[in-house]
């Protein structure tokens, strides 16, 4: 069974603080991508990673995939209120099969 | 396009009742996943299409629980004798695998929230 685990599952912080969300697998990933969801609504995708070691950014959202693509992380800086959400993270393992999701890491950001 | 389309956006039915979702991915996508997401959690991957043929299908995937895509375009996902364990948002995704290049994206439709009384 492939296991992806966010961490932490919970992260309440004040609006302009920093923050790092982990996803970690012990599969090698083909590909992973980052959602987020707002309740009631499904998930939204932010990025796709392909290369070990890449690097994209999104505003103030960055996003990085280890060089052995078994773990990926992001970063949001100076957080907002408009950043709170379910933020998941999801890898292929093979080309062509689904996405496997992580547990998710909700983040609340308070004014 | 206006998207992937779900309906209905919430359901309440009674334990023993069947129940059916529809999905209407967008239009030039291949594929169509159904998800399962119980709160506080990640989706939880069910079944796929690609074009009118079920590829694959989760162990979660019960006796109880249909899904098809008759012709390629719209799916139906169908729920026999509901459980209260069967309780959760059902959301329904749609890609292509046309995209040369770069891996692609699913896009979600807004899920279907079913609660079994």
């Amino acid at each position: 069974t492939q296991l992806l685990e966010q961490s932490p599952q919970f992260l309440s912080i004040q609006e302009g603080e920093n923050l790092t969300v982990y996803c970690n697998s012990s599969s090698v990933f083909s590909s992973l991508q980052w959602y987020r969801q707002e309740p009631g609504e499904g998930p939204v995708l932010l990025v796709t990673v392909v290369t070990g070691g890449e690097v994209k950014k999104l505003k103030r959202l960055t996003f990085q995939f280890g060089d052995a693509r078994k773990d990926s992380s992001l970063h949001i800086t100076a957080a907002q209120p408009g950043d709170t959400g379910l933020y998941l993270c999801a890898g292929v393992w093979n080309a062509g099969n689904m996405l496997t999701f992580g547990g998710g890491t909700r983040l609340m950001v308070k004014p | 396009d206006t998207g992937v389309s779900q309906d209905p956006r919430h359901k309440i039915t009674k334990r023993g009742q069947n129940v059916t979702f529809r999905c209407d991915p967008i239009s030039e996508h291949n594929r169509l996943y159904w998800y399962r997401q119980t709160l506080g959690q990640g989706p939880e991957f069910l079944t796929y299409f690609q074009n009118e043929a079920q590829l694959e299908k989760s162990r979660l995937l019960s006796d109880r629980f249909s899904a098809e895509r008759p012709k390629g375009s719209f799916s139906t996902l169908e729920i026999q004798r509901t459980e209260q364990g069967d309780s959760a948002m059902y959301l329904c995704a749609s890609s292509s695998n046309r995209r040369i290049g770069s891996p692609y994206g699913y896009t979600f439709g807004s899920g279907t929230r079913l609660t079994v009384v």
